[in-house]
């Protein structure tokens, strides 16, 4: 069974443009997440979707957002990049319910210059 | 909110030294708890779970018991090996199906 797949893996892009990063989720999986991770602020939760809806949103400006397909993949979009946006972003899949596990990608290494 | 705490790194220790990695958590409900970890230059991936008081999860060495009246979710292994050296994460999913994670404890193991 395949993982969870984000693409592009690096990305180097300079402050003010935008990005699309993408994540594949797990076959059977309509429930994605997405997490920025930095030194400084640890995992920051910034949104997920489930069956195409947002179900929840974290403390992120509106620069940032996604979508889910149909076929449950996702993307997330960040516009206006700052240097602050630099992070791992990670993306997470799983099955609904409470108490079931998420799966991680091994995310978009994204650095803005 | 629903929220978790857990204990500040780094923490370093020598092979099979016992390791002991606390967490708790604020929460409404019955959320469920969860250890996951992150080895260098990987996402995170799971390494127990337990979905309601006195639970107790555990795999490859490690275990955490869901200790409700303390709030709590401590992670332990008796013996540690270098292989161990990663980032542990503490997290809970709500109601609200969230998934709440803790700071990280980074953990280096020395041979």
């Amino acid at each position: 069974k395949a993982g969870v797949t984000q693409t592009p893996r690096y990305l180097i892009k300079t402050r003010g443009q935008q990005v699309t990063l993408s994540c594949s989720p797990i076959s059977g999986h309509r429930s994605v997440s997405w997490y920025q991770q930095t030194p400084g602020q640890g995992l920051q939760f910034l949104f997920e979707y489930f069956s195409e809806t947002q179900r929840n949103k974290g403390n992120f400006p509106g620069r940032f957002s996604g979508r889910q397909f149909s076929n449950s993949r996702s993307e997330m979009n960040v516009s206006t990049l700052e240097l602050g946006d630099s992070a791992l972003y990670l993306c997470a899949s799983s099955t609904p319910g409470q108490s079931t596990e998420a799966f991680f990608g091994q995310g978009t290494r994204l650095t803005v210059v | 909110g629903n929220s978790v705490t857990q204990m500040e790194g780094p923490v370093t220790l020598s092979e099979e030294a016992f390791l002991t990695i606390n967490c708790t958590y604020t929460a409404t409900g019955y959320p469920s708890l969860f250890w996951y970890v992150q080895y260098p230059g990987e996402g995170l991936q799971l390494l127990l779970k337990a979905t309601k008081a006195d639970d107790k999860g555990s795999n490859k060495g490690f275990e955490a018991t869901y200790r409700k009246e303390t709030t709590s979710f401590h992670l332990e292994k008796g013996s540690v090996q270098v292989s161990d050296s990663a980032v542990y994460f503490c997290a809970l999913r709500g109601d609200d199906y969230k998934l709440s994670f803790g700071a990280g404890t980074t953990v280096t193991v020395r041979a």
